[in-house]
């Protein structure tokens, strides 16, 4: 079955604290893989991608992510966190499911930021 | 610059009636999508597209219908509105690379509808 677990529903670090936000998929290759995030009454913006090549990857606002093949995972992270990171985040999935190509995301993270 | 749109961004609506939320992109994508988003569920695909005159139901169709006549547009249908659709609705959209429906790119968000159906 196709699917992206994000196992922490809730995250809350102190400002300036580092962060890993966790994200596992269920596919048989290796799919395209996304970071999104959510402000409050927002869409979603993206943070970073990974399609192939180096497994560390870097994305906006400081955000860093690595793609592990043998565990399929794709965590998220984030030396120093600010205040304004506070926000819901969403892994995503691009593959093709059932026969055909779609993007599925992850239930999401919601991370507070304590001062 | 290029956007996605949609609209209404509040919309109440009685059980049964029929509601069209809309979507416009000008960013001439080929993929659109619209998803559901609920506490605990994150987004949920309801259909996409790779294209016009191109539809396909997502993981949770039941009680809507798109259609797509041109690239800009892909309104979303609740035929006979129910209390379990209330929800925040986006739509996205894509472009691709190497292939028709690769969703080997960023999609791009619209702000939501909020939809309550009582």
């Amino acid at each position: 079955a196709q699917s992206v677990t994000q196992p922490d529903i809730h995250i809350t670090v102190s400002e300036g604290a580092s962060l890993e936000l966790r994200c596992n998929y269920s596919y048989g290759a290796t799919p395209y893989l996304f970071w999104y995030v959510q402000s409050p009454g927002q869409g979603l913006q993206l943070l970073l991608k990974y399609f192939s090549g180096d497994t560390l990857v870097q994305g906006i606002k400081g955000f860093e992510a690595e793609f592990k093949r043998s565990q399929s995972s794709f965590n998220l992270r984030k030396p120093s966190v600010h205040w304004s990171d506070a926000a819901e985040y969403f892994c995503a999935v691009g593959a093709v499911f059932g026969g055909y190509n779609k993007l599925i995301f992850g239930a999401g993270t919601r991370l507070a930021v304590h001062p | 610059d290029a956007e996605i749109t949609q609209s209404p961004r509040h919309k109440i609506t009685e059980t049964g009636r029929q509601v069209t939320l809309a979507c416009h992109q000008t960013w001439n994508h080929n993929n659109m999508f619209w998803y559901r988003q609920d506490l605990g569920h994150g987004l949920r695909l309801i259909h996409y597209s790779y294209g016009v005159q191109d539809t396909n139901k997502g993981e949770v169709s039941d009680g809507y219908s798109v259609s797509r006549s041109n690239t800009e547009d892909l309104p979303l249908t609740l035929e006979s509105a129910a209390s379990s659709q209330t929800s925040v609705y986006f739509c996205a959209s894509s472009s691709e690379k190497g292939g028709r429906g690769r969703m080997n790119t960023e999609a791009f968000f619209g702000q939501g509808t909020r939809l309550t159906v009582v």
